[in-house]
């Protein structure tokens, strides 16, 4: 069974740092593109960035890009999400996901999301 | 806004069929899988549908995917009031090399 828990939320003042963790369990992680995805409070779900199995490519949305960097260590089956500069507007659930081929990030299951809160 | 467009609501009663539409453009939808995800009150969004008409093990056969040209199509039969909740499509686009969600389309039974 496809397991994925995330990690590494809280509460950070705007203008600081934050790394999330995606421990993944169940399938061969390296197999499988990987992806973070927000939902802001009473808002929709917004795709945040997604990296191919073997790390070597890497894509964000333009609203997190240059801020935030996402990375995977395939030895320990976990996902990262290195979240700079944070703005209010970052505030969010923020869910781990695998896909269901190694390229393309989009979701296949869904972690059970960590909440990141920007503020004063 | 988002690239792909749904309709913020829908609703019929218990038993009857809805259907639920996700328009994009050929950069997504249009050369790409679509996916379909249902989030009920309070707790992470789940996997329906994926590649545009399969669905994951334990996914009743009310839940159907379908896809024409830059659109693709959500459809729920014999509805249950278990089946409120917000439904999202999901896809790749290839232009923004980035994925995509629609708004979200809440589903009410009445």
């Amino acid at each position: 069974e496809v397991q994925l828990l995330e990690s590494g939320g809280g509460l950070v003042q705007p203008g600081g740092s934050l790394r999330l963790s995606c421990a993944a369990s169940g399938f061969t992680f390296s197999n499988y593109a990987m992806t973070w995805v927000r939902q802001a409070p009473g808002k929709g779900l917004e795709w945040v960035s997604g990296v191919s199995g073997s790390g070597s490519s890497s894509y964000h949305a333009d609203s997190v890009k240059g801020r935030f960097t996402i990375s995977r260590d395939n030895s320990k089956s976990t996902l990262y999400l290195q979240m700079n500069s944070l703005r209010a507007e970052d505030t969010a659930v923020y869910y781990c996901g695998t896909s269901k081929s190694v390229l393309v990030p989009v979701v296949f299951a869904w972690g059970q999301g960590t909440m990141v809160t920007v503020s004063s | 806004q988002s690239v792909l467009t749904q309709p913020p609501s829908v609703s019929a009663a218990p038993g009857q069929k809805v259907t639920i539409s996700c328009s994009g453009s050929t950069s997504n939808i249009g050369n790409n899988y679509v996916s379909w995800h249902q989030q009920l009150p309070g707790t992470a969004p789940k996997l329906l549908i994926y590649e545009h008409n399969k669905r994951p093990t334990g996914i009743p056969d009310r839940f159907s995917g379908s896809k024409s040209g830059t659109s693709a199509t959500l459809g729920i039969t014999g509805l249950q009031t278990g089946d409120e909740a917000d439904y999202y499509c999901e896809t790749w686009d290839s232009s923004l090399s980035a994925g995509v969600f629609g708004g979200g389309t809440k589903l009410t039974v009445l």
